[in-house]
């Protein structure tokens, strides 16, 4: 099946700065993107849908000057928290829509911690 | 906006055994069904969808049913072994865009 490759898998990083996680679809092309947080045992929740070309639109609740997303090429998004504060701390997960149909791949994830 | 409800939470079954999870659905106009297996730590792996013109797929021990005029559908998995032991996710969706996703269901596949 089609890959998606997130980057870093674990990052830590000090209150107050800012991160960024990398999602790539390696042998697709996507234009449409997803990005989730995903809190211990719980389901994903959608933060945001990024599309190439365009801004990205968040889901109620999710501060889109905190949550920043750049969806640049068709292969390519980026999620940064700005100004990290330990409740940012959680497991981001993208996903990205395949070319044929409406599947959806995930990549890895990426655990944030700050502290 | 729809309303993804998936049964049972947890699930513990003796290997060999068989295991069913459930979800249900409040959008009859979504068209896509797709299963994920996330292992600890790591992303949701697709493992099986169905389409709202196919009322069964199986692939090998993992099958799926759908049943559209009650508006669920069923993950299927036979012959039980411990590396089937995860949280498994349902998720439904129209057009692609949004996709809605099941509270999860946490397998263990007691050896």
């Amino acid at each position: 099946g089609a890959v998606v490759s997130q980057h870093p898998s674990r990052v830590i990083c000090k209150s107050g700065t800012s991160v960024k996680i990398e999602c790539r679809s390696l042998d697709f092309q996507a234009t449409t993107m997803f990005w989730y947080r995903q809190f211990p045992k719980q389901s994903l929740m959608l933060m945001a849908t990024s599309n190439e070309g365009s801004k990205a639109t968040y889901e109620q609740g999710v501060e889109k000057d905190k949550f920043l997303i750049n969806h640049a090429s068709l292969t390519l998004s980026t999620l940064t928290v700005t100004s990290a504060h330990p409740e940012d701390s959680s497991f981001y997960i993208c996903s990205a829509r395949g070319e044929i149909g409406n599947t959806i791949y995930f990549g890895e994830g990426s655990w944030l911690t700050v502290v | 906006g729809e309303n993804v409800e998936q049964h049972p939470s947890t699930l513990s079954v003796q290997e060999g055994d068989s295991a069913v999870i459930k979800c249900t659905y409040s959008d009859s106009a979504s068209n896509y069904f797709p299963w994920y297996k996330q292992e600890l730590g790591k992303g949701p792996q697709l493992i099986i969808d169905i389409r709202s013109n196919v009322g069964e797929k199986k692939d090998q021990r993992i099958a799926v049913t759908l049943n559209k005029t009650a508006k669920h559908f069923s993950l299927h998995i036979t012959e039980t072994q411990p590396e089937d032991s995860a949280v498994y996710f349902c998720a439904a969706t129209l057009g692609g865009n949004q996709f809605y996703f099941g509270t999860g269901t946490s397998l263990t596949v007691i050896p």
